[in-house]
């Protein structure tokens, strides 16, 4: 069964930082994985995705992400944070056939001025 | 264009009761997906409707229901309310399954207090 593992509930970095948000799957066949960001009392708004192809995937607000299938590992990073990056941050992974996306706990992202 | 519209955006219930939440999705999108969002946690899928016909169900009772009508909005109604089922209900829309590379476009959700 796939599955979607966040690493950290909670991540704090200063405004002008680097941000990494730890992902990690479980697919027994090539995932098509996805980065997620809420803003409080809103839906979700996608960053990026994998799908195939390139392995770094660029998203908007300047984040990023790498798909290293040896690690099975899909980590978002941002090379310096801005204030309005704070936010709750989900990675997800379709089931293949489409039918269904599954979610990770979320990552909550504070970035201190 | 219009984002994926949901309403009502609160809804106050008592346990027992029964609830309707409606999703318009994006103009062009025939699938809708309905997730349940419980605090604190990431969203857990509930059901897939694709040309107005189930396609994909997840780990929820039969309280849960759904629907999608012949535009492509959909109902999602919920009987016999629990505490449990407060939570923010997300609706997504998309061109169709099994087209990855066409991302889903989530609504703001309906948020649900069961007092």
């Amino acid at each position: 069964a796939q599955s979607v593992t966040q690493l950290g509930s909670h991540v704090s970095v200063s405004e002008g930082a680097l941000v990494l948000l730890r992902c990690n799957y479980s697919s027994s066949v090539p995932p098509y994985l996805f980065w997620y960001v809420q803003y409080p009392n809103q839906g979700l708004q996608l960053l990026l995705k994998y799908t195939t192809g390139a392995t770094l995937v660029k998203g908007i607000n300047g984040f990023e992400a790498e798909f290293k299938k040896s690690e099975t590992s899909f980590h978002l990073t941002k090379p310096s944070a801005h204030m309005s990056d704070a936010a709750e941050y989900f990675c997800a992974v379709i089931v293949t056939g489409g039918f269904k996306t599954i979610f990770g706990a979320g990552t909550r992202l504070f970035v201190k001025a | 264009d219009a984002g994926v519209t949901q309403s009502p955006t609160h809804l106050i219930k008592t346990r027992g009761q029964q609830v309707t939440l409606r999703c318009s999705p994006i103009s062009g999108h025939k699938s809708v997906s309905w997730y349940q969002q419980v605090l604190g946690q990431g969203p857990q899928f509930i059901f897939q409707y694709y040309e107005k016909e189930e396609r994909g169900r997840g780990n929820f009772p039969d309280r849960f229901s759904a629907r999608q009508f012949p535009n492509y909005s959909s109902e999602l109604n919920v009987n016999a309310l629990l505490l449990g089922d407060s939570a923010l209900y997300l609706c997504a829309s998309s061109l169709g399954p099994g087209q990855p590379n066409q991302p889903q476009h989530f609504g703001d959700g309906t948020r649900l207090s069961i007092l």
